[in-house]
């Protein structure tokens, strides 16, 4: 159980393209879901935080207009990198909550490179 | 003060040997505890949970709470290679989850 699916796994595409990635839990209903990056030999950085219905909540030094968030049911979360550019490149994760003080569960992550 | 702490590592043992890795947190009001492994290249991925005090086995693995001290640990037992990876701490309070930078352990052949 608690699964989450993530896509795409890879995506490879130039400067100034918007980029898509759909974060789905397959078998539970997500109440909170999570956008984490994370670069080469580094931690995990979390991004944002988005519950159903409501507007994402940015971690601090994250720009909530290039990276935007919809969470438009229980079962599916999307993180749009608008305008990517070579910096963004990075290794984006999405993780789900089913319920307050349960694991968050992981998708597999994506892996962004922008050229 | 970071929330979680960890150290960073990197943690090498033997094959065979316990790994021991630790964690400690500042919030007191904390209840779920969680151990993540992290293989390189790869999201992570929940091997242990923990909510009360004591010890909680599961396979080879052990996770030790002692909210008094405000402690959490991971044992290995029987270390194998492909137990090498990053291991995260992640500790929840008040629908807070704050995870660690994590250890990074070695388990040599």
């Amino acid at each position: 159980g608690a699964v989450v699916s993530q896509h795409p796994s890879w995506v490879i595409c130039k400067s100034g393209t918007s980029v898509k990635i759909e974060c789905r839990s397959l078998d539970f209903q997500a109440t909170t879901m999570f956008w984490y990056r994370q670069f080469p030999k580094q931690s995990l950085m979390l991004m944002a935080t988005s519950n159903e219905g409501s507007k994402a909540t940015y971690e601090q030094g994250v720009e909530k207009d290039k990276f935007l968030i919809n969470h438009a049911s229980l079962t599916l979360s999307t993180l749009t990198v608008t305008s990517a550019h070579p910096e963004d490149s990075s290794f984006y994760i999405c993780s789900a909550e089913g319920q307050s003080n349960q694991p968050q569960h992981f998708g597999d992550g994506t892996r962004l490179s922008i050229l | 003060q970071k929330e979680v702490e960890q150290n960073s590592g990197p943690l090498s043992v033997p094959e065979g040997a316990i790994a021991s890795l630790n964690c400690t947190y500042s919030d007191r009001v904390s209840q779920s505890f969680f151990w993540y492994r992290q293989y390189s290249g790869k999201s992570p991925e929940l091997i242990m949970s923990i909510y009360s005090n004591g010890d909680k086995e599961d396979g080879r693995f052990t996770a030790q709470l002692n909210k008094a001290s405000q402690y959490v640990s991971l044992l290995i037992r029987d270390s194998q290679p492909s137990d090498s990876a990053t291991y995260l701490c992640a500790v929840n309070g008040n629908n807070d989850m704050r995870f660690g930078a994590g250890t990074r352990l070695t388990v040599k052949p």
